[in-house]
């Protein structure tokens, strides 16, 4: 069984277009995250979601939007998709911070 | 946010010799943790050795090693008897205990390993 899984791996759309990603983890852990990864392979954090609290990194745009049915999901929602979105997103958990399990990632492309 | 310096953007190393990749971080924290992560071309991200920052002592996993100095900020990591599948992207890592455990990046080091 894959322990953080995340579909689709990829994802071709027009600019303007709204989708999702979606991530499961079956580990139990108690955090879950999303990372952007660009073409320089820079990994930067996007969200980090517990149940008791949302983090938000400030320079995100709001139209990224992270959802949680329950502990072991969180999808993320892009609205309004622009070329500058094109990217490999990960999802990832970790419990209590001690190490972060990955998501194979999903490459995402905007034509 | 914290920050993590990785100042070789690309290394390469003989197989079957040793490679270091550097890392430095900046933080006003005393409790903290720090890890290496490889990316080969699967993509795949693959913890490769962690340090808990109230640890005096340098981690190992069979070829790899930390040289970890608290006071300087710096934790660098050793390949040892290097191997064809070592090559990768090294990402050295961040975690705060204050910052709802979330993880920071370094910008990599891509390793060569040379036949």
């Amino acid at each position: 069984d894959t322990a953080v899984s995340q579909t689709p791996k990829y994802l071709v759309t027009q600019m303007g277009n709204d989708k999702s990603i979606k991530c499961e983890q079956n580990l139990g852990h108690d955090t879950m995250y999303w990372y952007k990864q660009d073409s320089k392979k820079f990994l930067k954090i996007m969200f980090s979601y517990n149940n008791k609290e949302l983090i938000i990194n400030e320079t995100v745009p709001n139209r990224f939007s992270p959802k949680s049915p329950d502990k072991a999901h969180l999808n993320l929602h892009i609205n309004s998709l622009e070329l500058g979105d094109s990217a490999v997103y990960f999802c990832a958990s970790s419990q209590e911070g001690r190490k972060l399990f990955f998501g194979s990632g999903t490459q995402l492309s905007v034509l | 946010a914290q920050t993590v310096t990785q100042s070789q953007p690309e290394m390469s190393v003989q197989e079957a010799e040793t490679v270091t990749l550097s890392c430095t971080y900046d933080t006003s924290e005393s409790d903290y943790y720090l890890f290496w992560y490889k990316q080969p071309p699967s993509r795949q991200m693959i913890l490769v050795i962690r340090q808990e920052a109230y640890k005096q002592q340098n981690a190992t996993e069979n070829r790899f090693s930390v040289n970890f100095q608290k006071a300087a900020k710096s934790f660098s990591l050793k390949i040892s008897d290097s191997q064809l599948g070592d090559a990768a992207m090294y990402f050295c890592a961040y975690r705060s205990s204050n910052t709802g455990n979330q993880f920071y990046f370094g910008t990599g080091t891509s390793l060569t390993v040379i036949p």
